[in-house]
């Protein structure tokens, strides 16, 4: 069964911080990393990795994924108060051999930034 | 494009009646999942179906829970009989080929009292 663990489950920061969340996956046949924030409605796609060591990037948020240590970090920089959200980490498996891989999140992680 | 649509938005049942959440997802999808989302389990899949056919439905509780998707663009997820631990979020995404992001509905938030 493919599994995706998030640490830490929450975290608690002030404007300005940086902080850097954790996914650990153990996944059939790994196709691809994704990273979604979650605010009070649906997730919404931020990140595709598909290859270590590539960092990628938006404006104050950066990913990188390790295929060898099957994990991924995600970080956020300047920290401000709408940053804070529920970030999911998910993978892509590609069951069965078919080319439509089941995507599996994991529990998340709250991040609270005060002002 | 409107995004993947999901009907109703919120849903309050009592114990033991059937509950059919729907979901149009965006036009060209050809995969479609179903989610459920608490505060205690994250966000769960239960079945996934590419090009209208159920792939996976591992995750699907139990036989109280069935889901269909008669076409392209409409899916639903049916709970029959509801129980107050099925109270959560469920969530509908879609995505096409060659492309692992999905897009996600709002969500249905159901209560079973």
């Amino acid at each position: 069964e493919d599994k995706v663990v998030q640490s830490p489950l929450s975290l608690v920061v002030h404007e300005g911080d940086t902080v850097t969340l954790n996914c650990s996956y153990e996944v059939t046949n790994f196709r691809s990393l994704l990273w979604y924030k979650q605010e009070k409605k649906a997730p919404t796609f931020l990140f595709m990795l598909t290859s270590s060591g590539i960092e990628k990037k938006s404006g104050r948020l950066s990913s990188i994924l390790d295929k060898k240590e099957l994990f991924s970090i995600l970080n956020i920089t300047a920290t401000q108060t709408g940053d804070s959200a529920v970030y999911l980490c998910a993978t892509e498996g590609n069951a069965g051999g078919t080319s439509y891989g089941k995507l599996t999140f994991g529990q998340g992680t709250i991040l609270t930034v005060h002002p | 494009d409107a995004g993947v649509i999901q009907s109703p938005r919120h849903e309050v049942t009592e114990m033991g009646q059937e509950v059919t959440l729907r979901c149009k997802p965006i036009s060209g999808h050809n995969s479609l999942f179903w989610y459920r989302q608490t505060m205690m389990r994250g966000l769960e899949l239960l079945i996934y179906f590419n090009n209208n056919v159920p792939i996976d439905d591992s995750g699907m509780p139990e036989d109280r829970f069935s889901a269909k998707m008669p076409n392209a663009s409409f899916s639903t997820l049916k709970i029959q009989p509801s129980e107050p631990r099925d109270s959560a979020v469920y969530f509908c995404a879609s995505r096409t080929t060659g492309f692992p992001e999905a897009f996600f509905g709002q969500g249905t938030r159901l209560t079973v009292v």
